[in-house]
């Protein structure tokens, strides 16, 4: 199993402030890399897919890079709506064997 | 516009089944494959399994093999996701995903169905 760390695990920060989430693969996913955006109450939100692309709606203050076993979220400058739980996933294979990271709380500082 | 509509929550006896029902609207029911995800209280998010709506060809999470029965009819274009043994730590809000791009990431989620296994 592809086992999928996140750090730091909480990330306190000011609106305005830029936030870089880190997701580590235990091996390669290539670019078979999602994140998702968790508010509580609410089902788990796409933000990017194939490592770097945005889904469709979400803004551009979003990003993501890396491939392989690093990759990164950036969130150019903190929204009072981005603060929640991120989280990513890796889908690098077939059958299925999908794991996710185990969150970056985003909280304000 | 794509939508899942999942069935109510269930609050069940440690050693019972539960079936949660996923009614999938404003695609073509057969063109992608469903998954399901279940997050416990106040924890991460936990893969269970996939299922092709078209042919039922269906994996599971190598952890939940033994319980976990993913079915679907092309009738009503609904998906079932039964759990059986249940014990306390299957207490979770359990999700019925759709593919994107035919890859393994979902943008459209069910609202969640909460099962609390409860004695």
């Amino acid at each position: 199993e592809i086992v999928m760390t996140q750090s730091p695990a909480t990330l306190s920060l000011f609106p305005g402030e830029r936030a870089t989430l880190s997701c580590r693969a235990s091996q390669s996913v290539s670019s078979n890399l999602a994140w998702y955006q968790q508010k509580p109450g609410q089902a788990p939100r796409l933000l990017i897919y194939g490592a770097s692309t945005r889904a469709t709606g979400i803004p551009a203050r979003f990003s993501g890079s890396g491939s392989n076993t690093e990759f990164t979220l950036t969130i150019s400058s903190l929204q009072s709506e981005d603060f929640a739980v991120y989280y990513c996933q890796q889908y690098n294979n077939w059958p299925p064997r999908v794991t996710f990271g185990p969150g970056t709380k985003v909280d304000v500082k | 516009q794509v939508q899942l509509f999942q069935s109510g929550a269930e609050v069940k006896k440690p050693g019972a089944s539960v079936k949660v029902s996923c009614w999938a609207s404003g695609y073509t029911f057969t063109s992608s494959y469903m998954h399901w995800v279940r997050q416990a209280p106040g924890q991460g998010l936990e893969w269970m399994g996939i299922i092709n709506p078209s042919d039922g060809y269906t994996s599971y999470a190598q952890k939940l093999q033994d319980r976990v029965t993913m079915t679907r009819d092309t009738s009503t274009d609904t998906v079932y996701m039964e759990l059986s043994s249940l014990r306390s730590e299957d207490t979770a809000v359990y999700y019925c995903a759709r593919e994107l791009h035919s890859a393994s990431y979902w943008a459209y989620w069910g609202q969640g169905t909460l099962v609390t296994v409860s004695s």
